[in-house]
């Protein structure tokens, strides 16, 4: 059975750079049928998906995001991390990372199948 | 531009059945959509892919009471023989290259 296991800090300083990483369990982060992603989730609000990453390293972000967003793959390690920079009050959300269809690159059968449990980033000073 | 558009909220009683509808903005309604849910304070779990002709195919664990259909440009989950733990928030999904799109979110109240 597929895991997800997203970590890191909970608490970030306003202008500082959020750090996240994803650990991946009973599957290869190198399979070339998924991509892996990330979404987050303000406290009492709905899901905004943030980008999501190809085995080969192959990004693609929310456009709203773009600016401020990397993420990047360690196949060696079966992880993925999610760096969000000069957060703001606005960037405090449950942060979850997610697998989602992608054979062979494309996106043509991405729904989301399996989901971390989600980790809570607070940006205050 | 690609939106999916939800109901905030449904209610349905105990026992009965209830239909959540996603609605593709115009020009999209050949995209296949997944439905998604997230129980109180808890993470989403995935429920199914459901495509334009209104086949679907479902995750692991899913009972047979999550069940989609599609007319046009709305695809409906429906969900029958409502438990108390139905209770929770229902999310649509789609996608395009390069771009994941979430509706708003539809919360199911069981009565």
């Amino acid at each position: 059975q597929l895991q997800l296991q997203e970590s890191g800090p909970g608490l970030v300083k306003p202008s500082e750079t959020l750090s996240l990483t994803c650990t991946v369990s009973g599957g290869s982060i190198s399979s070339n049928s998924y991509y892996w992603g990330w979404i987050r989730q303000p406290p009492g609000k709905g899901l905004e998906w943030i980008g999501s990453i190809y085995f080969s390293g192959s990004t693609y972000y929310n456009p709203s995001l773009k600016s401020r967003v990397t993420i990047s793959v360690d196949t060696s390690q079966n992880q993925f991390s999610l760096k969000l920079s000069s957060v703001t009050a606005a960037d405090t959300a449950v942060y979850y990372c997610a697998r989602h269809g992608g054979s062979g690159g494309s996106w043509t059968s991405s729904q989301i199948d399996y989901w971390g449990q989600g980790t809570l980033v607070t940006v205050s000073s | 531009q690609l939106v999916l558009t939800q109901s905030p909220s449904a209610s349905a009683s105990l026992g009965a059945s209830v239909k959540l509808t996603c609605t593709l903005s115009r020009g999209y309604s050949s995209y296949a959509i997944a439905w998604h849910q997230q129980q109180p304070e808890k993470g989403p779990r995935y429920l199914m892919k459901l495509n334009s002709d209104g086949s679907h195919s479902k995750g692991d664990g899913i009972p047979d009471r999550f069940s989609g259909s599609s007319s046009g440009a709305e695809r409906y989950l429906t969900i029958s023989s409502l438990q108390s733990d139905d209770e929770a928030d229902y999310y649509c999904q789609t996608w395009g290259t390069g771009i994941q799109v979430f509706g708003g979110g539809t919360k199911l109240t069981v009565l």
